[in-house]
């Protein structure tokens, strides 16, 4: 079993709609889970991050982690087409951080 | 503020042929350096890591090898390249303390082995 599952996608959605992005992993060790964002040909950067359970905002982003099924949500409210990239779950730990294979997302106008 | 710089951005070489890829860090210290891979459909691989100069960890064992000549240096290398060596290489760094779930990355090599 892999230790961070992520759909490849690619996610193809309409500009203003409302995209959710998913993974799961299972070492229910890891305390911060992190999303980073990869623009095409370019290195990811750091988008938000939550530590243990519950929500965190910024914007139009909303990450959400349930600790109890080991799943990690990014939400993305009025996408943009300069969303379009593509989204890696990365969970860690203690100096150990598993980057998932990334969601494409394309949002078209 | 600090920056990453990482080159080149392509690289095209025939197998059997050396590496050598560069990377820097400016504006800060002591950070914790990385080198990552990134295959097609497989997400973003740990290769080497170094926690200060001379100091380097393997993640996986391969026909590459990594060295930290300097404190803000990191250098990616390789004798012979093999076809299975293509990819794009990310080199990353993150504060010393901590943080090592915040990593900032360079712009990446684009490597094509053929």
């Amino acid at each position: 079993q892999k230790e961070v599952e992520q759909d490849p996608g690619p996610l193809s959605v309409p500009e203003g709609a409302i995209v959710s992005l998913n993974c799961t992993y299972s070492n229910s060790a890891f305390q911060y889970f992190m999303w980073y964002r990869q623009y095409s040909r370019k290195g990811p950067e750091l988008l938000m991050y939550t530590y243990s359970s519950g929500n965190k905002e910024d914007g139009r982003f909303t990450a959400q982690v349930d600790k109890s099924s080991k799943y990690i949500s990014l939400f993305i409210r009025d996408s943009q087409p300069s969303d379009s990239a593509t989204y890696l779950c990365a969970p860690y730990n203690t100096d150990k951080l598993i980057f998932g294979t990334g969601t494409r997302l394309q949002v078209f106008p | 503020s600090q920056t990453i710089h990482q080159w080149p951005a392509t690289l095209v070489q025939p197998v059997g042929s050396p590496l050598s890829l560069e990377c820097t860090v400016e504006g800060t210290s002591n950070p914790n350096l990385y080198w990552y891979r990134q295959a097609a459909g497989r997400g973003l691989q740990l290769l080497f890591y170094s926690v200060g100069i001379g100091q380097i960890s393997s993640e996986v064992p391969q026909n590459l090898s990594a060295s930290r000549p300097q404190d803000r240096q990191f250098i990616l290398s390789s004798k012979k390249l093999l076809l299975s060596d293509s990819g794009f290489y990310l080199c990353a760094w993150s504060h010393a303390r901590g943080g090592g779930e915040k990593l900032f990355f360079g712009s990446g090599t684009q490597l094509s082995v053929l």
